[in-house]
């Protein structure tokens, strides 16, 4: 079946401006999650969602950084007024539910570059 | 969240298996120790995870240690496929029963595959 997708694959943007990523997760999962790797390092997490909810937003960087998500479907990362820091590939990943026993199974990623 | 500790690198030849280390010393009696690998530009991939009881699946076996300290992933013949960064996850359930949700990502293993 289709995995979790995520569009666009890569994305330049200038310092300043707004970006929106996108992430259609594998059907039926209730569970979303967005991560952040930067070139070289490992993975940090952003934010969590199970349905429309988001019951953890810790790993959000700054106020300049949403989510939102549709149902029990599509999310979108927004990340606002975008600083050079931001560059990194955006990973977004879904499961069927949050328990501890179920995994997750990641898309391909959102390349960020901010120029 | 509890940690883990993985070698920084390890390297293989092609077709000989493979034991890849984790050390879990403060792990708690609900953590699922999860195992996920990254290869090249790709996202995550999810591995094998486990509880208490060694476990097998068509990717690799988990041998947990009695004690739950340490546990050993081990694929039985590596091939350059295999090349990787594997990481050890310890994934824990809250008082609901519920998972944290999100997966915390070390440094993990970088696995060197030679033909």
């Amino acid at each position: 079946g289709a995995g979790v997708s995520q569009s666009p694959s890569n994305k330049v943007t200038e310092k300043g401006k707004d970006v929106e990523l996108r992430c259609d997760p594998i059907s039926g999962h209730t569970a979303l999650y967005w991560y952040r790797q930067r070139l070289g390092q490992g993975l940090e997490f952003l934010i969590y969602f199970q349905g429309n909810s988001a019951p953890d937003k810790s790993g959000l960087p700054s106020d300049r950084f949403s989510a939102e998500r549709t149902g029990e479907s599509v999310s979108t990362l927004t990340i606002q007024r975008t600083q050079q820091e931001d560059s990194a590939v955006y990973l977004c990943a879904s499961s069927f539910g949050l328990a501890a026993s179920y995994e997750q199974y990641f898309g391909p990623g959102t390349r960020l570059t901010v120029t | 969240d509890a940690k883990t500790t993985q070698p920084n690198s390890m390297e293989s030849n092609e077709e000989e298996p493979v034991h890849l280390p984790c050390n879990h010393s403060t792990i708690s009696g609900t953590d699922y120790i999860h195992w996920y690998r990254q290869l090249p530009s790709q996202g995550p991939e999810y591995v094998i995870h486990g509880l208490t009881s060694n476990v097998n699946n068509r990717m690799a076996s988990l041998a947990i240690a009695e004690d739950r300290k340490s546990s050993t992933l081990i694929l039985h013949r590596a091939t350059l496929r295999d090349a990787a960064v594997y990481y050890c996850i310890l994934r824990t359930y809250n008082a609901g029963g519920t998972s944290y949700g999100k997966l915390t990502f070390g440094q993990g293993t970088i696995l060197t595959v030679h033909p």
